[in-house]
């Protein structure tokens, strides 16, 4: 079936460290993959995302993202956080173009001084 | 960028009335719209996927009779809870995809969402 596992609920994390966010998704042909921030009561911000071609993929706000096919991951990295990166962050797959998105569980990550 | 306009951003409603939300694309054309539904410190699940002048395409276990889905124009979707009841208050929120490819290629656009509260 098709699937994304995010592997962590909650990430908590002190500023200016590095954080890495996991994401796995089910193994199919051809995948187009996002990274999304979600701020209380409010909709999904994009913050990546993968459709072809080179596999580092650079984001808004200092996130990057991997995408590596043979562990079939999409995990999400920042080299150092903020108090203001401290959120939810949702993992999705689309498995055809302009298809709809199926998001993982999300990752709280939460930000401490 | 691509925005997408969602209202209201919360409502409270009594049982067994009806609840409008309403999504619209600013500065595109919006030929799919998705709209999701959210439980608190869950992930989004989809509900339906509406292409502009069509039938909205329901997931399984969502009762289409319930929640009517409307893309009558190709910047301007909405979703109507019938008959709500207290479970069906939840954080509901709409995407929309651009099918001309002016904006962002392969985009997704999310409204701010409408918190939805039956009592």
């Amino acid at each position: 079936a098709q699937s994304v596992t995010q592997l962590d609920s909650q990430v908590p994390v002190f500023e200016e460290a590095p954080v890495e966010l996991r994401c796995n998704y089910s193994s199919s042909v051809s995948v187009y993959l996002f990274w999304y921030v979600q701020y209380p009561n409010q909709g999904l911000q994009l913050l990546l995302k993968y459709l072809s071609g080179s596999t580092l993929v650079k984001g808004i706000n200092g996130f990057e993202a991997e995408f590596n096919k043979s562990q079939t991951s999409f995990h999400l990295r920042k080299p150092s956080v903020h108090i203001s990166d401290t959120a939810e962050y949702f993992c999705a797959v689309s498995y055809n173009q302009g298809g709809k998105l199926i998001f993982g569980q999300g990752t709280e990550l939460s930000v401490k001084p | 960028g691509a925005v997408v306009s969602q209202h209201p951003s919360w409502v409270i409603c009594k049982s067994g009335t009806s609840v409008k939300i309403e999504c619209r694309s600013l500065d595109f054309q919006a030929t799919t719209m998705f709209w999701y539904r959210q439980f608190p410190k869950q992930s989004l699940m989809l509900m339906a996927t509406s292409n502009e002048g069509s039938k909205a395409t329901y997931e399984q276990g969502v009762e289409k009779d319930k929640f009517l889905i409307n893309h009558a124009s190709l910047t301007l979707s909405t979703l109507t809870v019938t008959s709500a009841h207290p479970e069906d208050s939840s954080f509901y929120i709409c995407s929309a995809r651009d099918g001309q490819g002016l904006q962002d290629f392969y985009g997704y656009t999310f409204g701010s969402g409408t918190r939805l509260t039956v009592v």
